[in-house]
C-alpha cells in the first residue's frame, strides 16, 4: 500500500516568512495529492490539492509542487501570519483503493508574531 | 453554507456501553467516510460509503458498525468501547473517487 512521509514534524517561523513542509509517497499509481490544515478541536480543512498531470499549483499565498518523478510533493505558505498556525496534513490517493487517503504524519507549524 | 455537520461534538459513554455517532450533509455527495483520530496522529479511515455500498478497512475492528439510511446522513455505532476507542471520529464526504473529501468538526468520545 500506500506511505507517505512528512517532514519536518514541528516548524516555527517568523511571521511574514515562508513555510515549506514536505512529503514522500512509494505508490507510482497516486495521482492525487490534497493538503489539509487542522487546527485546535476542528476538522481537517482542505487547503490546496494537485493531480498529478500538473507540476505546480498556487493559490494566494499557498503554492503546491508536484515531482512525480521523484516521488515527492511539497507545500509553501508565503507571508505567513499567526492564523496559519495549525497542524498540516499531506496525504496521497491510494492505488489499490479509489476512496482511500493515504495521510503523513503531520507538521506542527507555529508563526511567531 | 453546505457542510458536513456532526453530532454531538463530545461525547461520554461507559466502557462497554454501545454509543452512535452521527453525521449529516449538505452538499449532497455520493460518498461519506468515516476516520478515527487519536491525539497527534493522523487520520485513520475505518470504512465508506458509496450510496449505500458499505466498503470496510481491513484493519477495522468488529467492534465497529456503520449505517447509511439515506443520502444525506451517517451513523457510526461503536458496540462495546473499550478503553482505546477513546479518540476523535471524523465523517468526511466527497463527490466519488480520488475527489476532495470534505470533514466535519469531529466528535471526541472519551470512555469511562
Amino acid at each position: 500500500g500506500e506511505n507517505v512521509e512528512q517532514h519536518p514534524s514541528t516548524l516555527s517561523v517568523q511571521e511574514g516568512d515562508s513555510a515549506v513542509i514536505k512529503c514522500t509517497y512509494s505508490d507510482s499509481a497516486s495521482n492525487y495529492f490534497p493538503w489539509y490544515k487542522q487546527e485546535l478541536g476542528k476538522g481537517p480543512q482542505l487547503i490546496i490539492d494537485i493531480r498529478s498531470n500538473v507540476g505546480e499549483k498556487k493559490d494566494q499565498r499557498i503554492a503546491v509542487t508536484l515531482n512525480k518523478t521523484a516521488k515527492h510533493f511539497s507545500l509553501h505558505i508565503t507571508e505567513t501570519q499567526p492564523e496559519d498556525s495549525a497542524v498540516y496534513f499531506c496525504a496521497a490517493s491510494n492505488g489499490s483503493n479509489d476512496y482511500k487517503l493515504s495521510f503523513g504524519a503531520g507538521t506542527t507549524v507555529t508563526v511567531r508574531a | 453554507d453546505a457542510m458536513v455537520i456532526q453530532n454531538p461534538r463530545y461525547q461520554v459513554t461507559q466502557f462497554g456501553k454501545p454509543v452512535t455517532l452521527s453525521c449529516s450533509q449538505t452538499l449532497n455527495h455520493n460518498v461519506m467516510y468515516w476516520y478515527q483520530q487519536k491525539s497527534s496522529q493522523a487520520p485513520k479511515l475505518l470504512f465508506h460509503y458509496y450510496d449505500k455500498d458499505f466498503n470496510n478497512e481491513a484493519d477495522t475492528p468488529d467492534n465497529f458498525q456503520s449505517r447509511r439510511p439515506n443520502t444525506s446522513f451517517c451513523f457510526l455505532d461503536i458496540r462495546s468501547p473499550g478503553l482505546g476507542d477513546a479518540a476523535m471520529y471524523l465523517c468526511a464526504t466527497s463527490r466519488g473517487a480520488r475527489q476532495p473529501q470534505h470533514f466535519g468538526d469531529g466528535t471526541r468520545l472519551s470512555i469511562l
